[in-house]
């Protein structure tokens, strides 16, 4: 199975700040790669999939990049409800592995 | 607009089976692929397995195989996740989500999610 490793596992932040969450794949995942957001008691919201496409409706300040095995979520400037927890997913293999989770927290 | 309610809390003992449903609206299921996640306390997002509402084919994560058996009624628009040989370690949030295709089907993202069900087992 293709393993997602993110980094990092958490992350403390300030409202305006740019952050970067990195994932990476055990192997080459061209850029079938998807980013979701998950707040405590709710289920996951999907943010970008194939890597760089922007949900419809999700803000512009939610950005990704990359292919192959390195991939990228930014976020340019945090908002309060920016805070939770954020998890790549890959769907090249039908085993539609996701990482382990990043939790943004508040500084 | 699309929703998928899921049924509610269940608690179990070691060794029984569960059963959850996830009640699809606003688009047609046969059209869409369903899977399930799940998520124990505190930890990330687990896939188990894909069904087909169109037929019935599944395909299960190689850990659930054996333990694992999901099943749709189109009358209903309801796909079900039934997991056996409960053990304290499956207590967890099972969700549904709706695989939705991009790329010409390359590419699958899951767009719409259920509520979540908590299943407790514990003897």
């Amino acid at each position: 199975d293709i393993q997602m490793t993110q980094s990092p596992s958490s992350l403390s932040a300030s409202v305006g700040d740019r952050v970067t969450i990195t994932c990476r794949a055990s192997q080459s995942i061209n850029s079938y790669l998807n980013w979701y957001q998950q707040k405590p008691g709710k289920a996951p919201k999907v943010l970008i999939h194939a890597a760089s496409s922007l949900q419809s409706g999700v803000p512009s300040r939610f950005s990704g990049s990359g292919s192959g095995t390195d991939f990228t979520l930014t976020i340019s400037s945090l908002q309060p409800e920016d805070f939770a927890t954020y998890y790549c997913q890959q769907s090249f293999s039908s085993s539609f592995t996701f990482g382990q989770g990043t939790r943004l927290e508040i500084k | 607009q699309v929703q998928l309610v899921q049924s509610g809390a269940e608690v179990k003992k070691p060794g029984a089976s569960v059963k959850v449903s996830c009640k699809a609206s606003g688009y047609t299921l046969t059209n869409y692929y369903m899977h399930w996640v799940r998520q124990a306390p505190g930890q990330g997002l687990e896939w188990m397995g894909i069904i087909n509402p169109s037929g019935g084919s599944t395909s299960y994560a190689q850990k659930f195989q054996g333990r694992v058996t999901m099943t749709s009624d189109t009358s209903t628009s309801t796909v079900y996740m039934e997991l056996g040989s409960l053990r304290s370690e499956d207590t967890a949030v099972f969700y549904c989500a709706r695989g939705n295709y991009y790329e010409g089907r390359s590419g699958t993202l899951f767009d719409y999610w259920g509520q979540g069900t908590l299943v407790t087992v514990s003897s």
